[in-house]
């Protein structure tokens, strides 16, 4: 149990478009998700905290203008890069957080989607 | 303000030694620590949670242990596909956002 997946795994685009990543609870509703990005050898960094039905809380020093998060249902959640440039590459990663309130509370993280801008 | 850090960065083993990566924390109230594996170009698998000091946890080779200011995850017996980065996360206080380490990036020599 607890599979998130994201689609696509890997997208090429062109400076000044948008792309679009999915992010799915397969198995089970999460009404919060998170977005993360990660460097080469690098850990971690979470993008913002999305929430079923209302606006996504962004960390410091990330555009929401830029990275719209959309969590429209209990088992989606989309990131859209707006206006990509090539300093936008990366490896973008979603989790889903189940269990909530109790001991399992645990985030199962996606397989991940590598974006590079051309 | 929180912190995670893992050590060692990185930890090469033959294949059969076995070894321990660590993860020190300082935090305010914690409610769980994670240990997650990530093998390159793919988002972390979650492997445990652990709650409280001298709980403890194993799957197959590994097993994960925690005490008030550290955990450990101590590899028996390594083969080549345990070989990955080994993400440590800790949640604590009134937030629900884990805060990640840098990891331990493991190579197991056959």
């Amino acid at each position: 149990g607890a599979v998130v997946s994201q689609h696509p795994s890997r997208v090429i685009c062109k400076s000044g478009t948008s792309v679009k990543i999915e992010c799915r609870s397969l198995d089970f509703q999460a009404t919060t998700m998170f977005w993360y990005r990660q460097f080469p050898k690098q850990s971690l960094m979470l993008m913002a905290t999305s929430n079923e039905g209302s606006k996504a809380t962004y960390e410091q020093g990330v555009e929401k203008d830029k990275f719209l998060i959309n969590h429209a249902s209990l088992t989606l959640s989309t990131l859209t890069v707006t206006s990509a440039h090539p300093e936008d590459s990366s490896f973008y990663i979603c989790s889903a957080r189940t269990g909530i309130g109790t001991s399992t509370d645990t985030q199962y993280f996606g397989p991940g989607t590598r974006l590079t801008v051309l | 303000e929180d912190q995670v850090t893992q050590s060692p960065e990185a930890l090469r083993l033959q294949e059969g030694e076995s070894s321990s990566l660590n993860c020190s924390y300082t935090v305010s109230g914690l409610r769980g620590l994670f240990w997650y594996r990530q093998d390159p170009g793919k988002g972390p698998e979650f492997l445990f949670t652990l709650y409280s000091a001298g709980e403890e946890k194993e799957k197959e080779r590994l097993k994960a242990t925690l005490t008030k200011k550290e955990s450990f995850l101590h590899i028996t017996a390594p083969k080549p596909e345990d070989s990955a980065t080994y993400l440590c996360a800790v949640q604590a206080g009134g937030s629900y956002i884990p805060t990640f380490g840098r990891g331990t990036s493991l190579i197991v020599h056959p």
